[in-house]
């Protein structure tokens, strides 16, 4: 699980296994961003989700959220070394635009 | 493509020297940002930007400033470096940020 306070968690897994990574929050808000960072680059939006969808698929790729208990989750199905990536969550304050940032997790995939 | 374009990306200063960083989105977003990212640990927000000259503090502004004169373009500046402004900066701009957010790659800051 992350978040802000937390530092950068890590996960390894085999090419192939399916993944969860999950994010809590603690300030209201009705849209969670996953993003993905490859080394060297800047962040990437990947998913966006809001309240009113609780869940959201692209590709191998699907978000959760859980508003009644302040959490979203992304899962990776089928694992590929291309997923080697640090993934955050982060929330919208609705009010001003700031999105606040989860601490991430380094996920790697081994072949 | 559309994209969000930093400049430099790599940049090395002494001490107590003047840094401008640069960030030039080509999308008409009204709201842009500037961040930091320090190794191991999340993004901080250290300014956002509503529009032109619409700016506003984000979580650790101090010892940064900020200039959007185009909407296109957003700089931070930095008024006599220290050494622990070494990080890299990220740019970030979006049409709303319930909706869709674009980072840019970075610029590498080094204060020797």
């Amino acid at each position: 699980s992350q978040w802000g306070e937390e530092n950068l968690q890590a996960l390894s897994i085999q090419e192939g296994e399916d993944v969860t990574m999950n994010c809590s929050y603690k300030t209201y808000t009705t849209v969670v961003h996953w993003y993905r960072q490859d080394s060297g680059r800047g962040p990437a939006l990947i998913i966006l989700i809001r309240s009113n969808e609780r869940e959201k698929r692209s590709g191998r790729l699907r978000a959760t959220l859980d508003t009644s208990s302040q959490s979203s989750s992304l899962s990776i199905t089928a694992a590929q070394c291309e997923d080697t990536a640090v993934y955050f969550c982060a929330t919208v304050n609705y009010g001003n635009e700031k999105i606040t940032f989860g601490a991430g997790t380094k996920l790697t995939i081994k072949p | 493509d559309m994209k969000v374009t930093q400049m430099p990306r790599y940049l090395i200063k002494r001490m107590g020297e003047n840094v401008l960083l640069e960030c030039g989105q080509d999308m008409s977003h009204e709201t842009m940002y500037w961040y930091r990212q320090d190794p191991g640990l999340g993004l901080q927000l250290i300014y956002i930007s509503y529009d032109v000259d619409s700016n506003s503090e984000g979580d650790i502004p101090k010892g940064y400033r900020v200039s959007r004169k185009k909407r296109e373009h957003f700089s931070l500046i930095l008024d006599s470096a220290k050494t622990n402004q070494t990080s890299v900066y990220f740019c970030a701009s979006s049409p709303s940020a319930r909706t869709d957010y674009t980072f840019g790659s970075g610029t590498r800051l080094l204060v020797i």
